[in-house]
């Protein structure tokens, strides 16, 4: 099972908004709505900001949310703050034999 | 609250093998599986494994099935990772996490992290 894809980079601008995007096949985020997405800031740990695509746990901002399309989710974030630099990693679920997967990782930057 | 503490950081020889325990408390440890993931330096993360609470099976990524064992202690609320003829490459922090859900079949997501643990893999 590869990894799924996300784009190396993206930034912003403060009060803007980004969308970072995670592609799988249909195995994986095409079979699946067990999506989910982790904030991760330098020297800590995984952070989970939503997860089965568009819930949000408690605590965490309104500003993000998840989605999805075919066998690409989308995680957005909205009024861009200094604080959301960090990177982020989308996963899905794969089936009982790999049940996770993991994105390469995507590294946020508030210009 | 949900806490999950690790044990220190290691540095281990090639060929050696290391055990990492993570130390719940505040929820029933029972009813959550538990995952292990690891960080390579400067790289994303990696699903090692999981516990599930649904059936009581442990479930292990290809990579490093040969190598990795994962158990739990439920008298104590603590899970284990031990992995086995260390590499170079398993040089990484390793994090232990709570599986969203209570006796979820399939994880939705992680929703409580440990602080992780560096594990060195040095001659």
């Amino acid at each position: 099972q590869s990894a799924l894809t996300q784009p190396a980079s993206v930034s912003g601008s403060p009060g803007q908004a980004i969308t970072i995007s995670c592609t799988g096949t249909g195995s994986d985020v095409g079979s699946y709505n067990l999506i989910s997405w982790y904030q991760q800031h330098p020297g800590k740990a995984p952070k989970l900001m939503t997860y089965e695509v568009n819930k949000r746990p408690s605590g965490v901002s309104d500003r993000f949310s998840g989605s999805k399309s075919g066998n690409t989710a989308s995680l957005t974030i909205s009024g861009l703050q200094a604080e959301d630099e960090a990177n982020y990693y989308c996963s899905s679920y794969a089936g009982t034999s790999t049940p996770v997967i993991f994105g390469g990782g995507t590294k946020l930057t508030v210009l | 609250q949900v806490q999950l503490v690790q044990s220190g950081a290691e540095v281990k020889k090639p060929g050696a093998s290391v055990r990492v325990s993570c130390k719940t408390s505040g929820y029933s440890f029972t009813m959550y599986g538990i995952s292990w993931v690891r960080q390579a330096p400067g790289q994303g993360l990696e699903w090692m494994g999981w516990f599930s609470s649904y059936n009581g099976r442990t479930v292990y990524a290809q990579k490093v099935q040969d190598r990795v064992t994962m158990t739990t202690d439920a008298s104590t609320s603590t899970a284990y990772m031990e992995l086995r003829s260390l590499r170079s490459d398993d040089t990484a922090v390793y994090y232990c996490a709570r599986v969203l859900g209570v006796y979820s079949s399939s994880p939705p997501g992680f929703d409580y992290w440990g602080q992780g643990t560096l594990v060195t893999v040095s001659s």
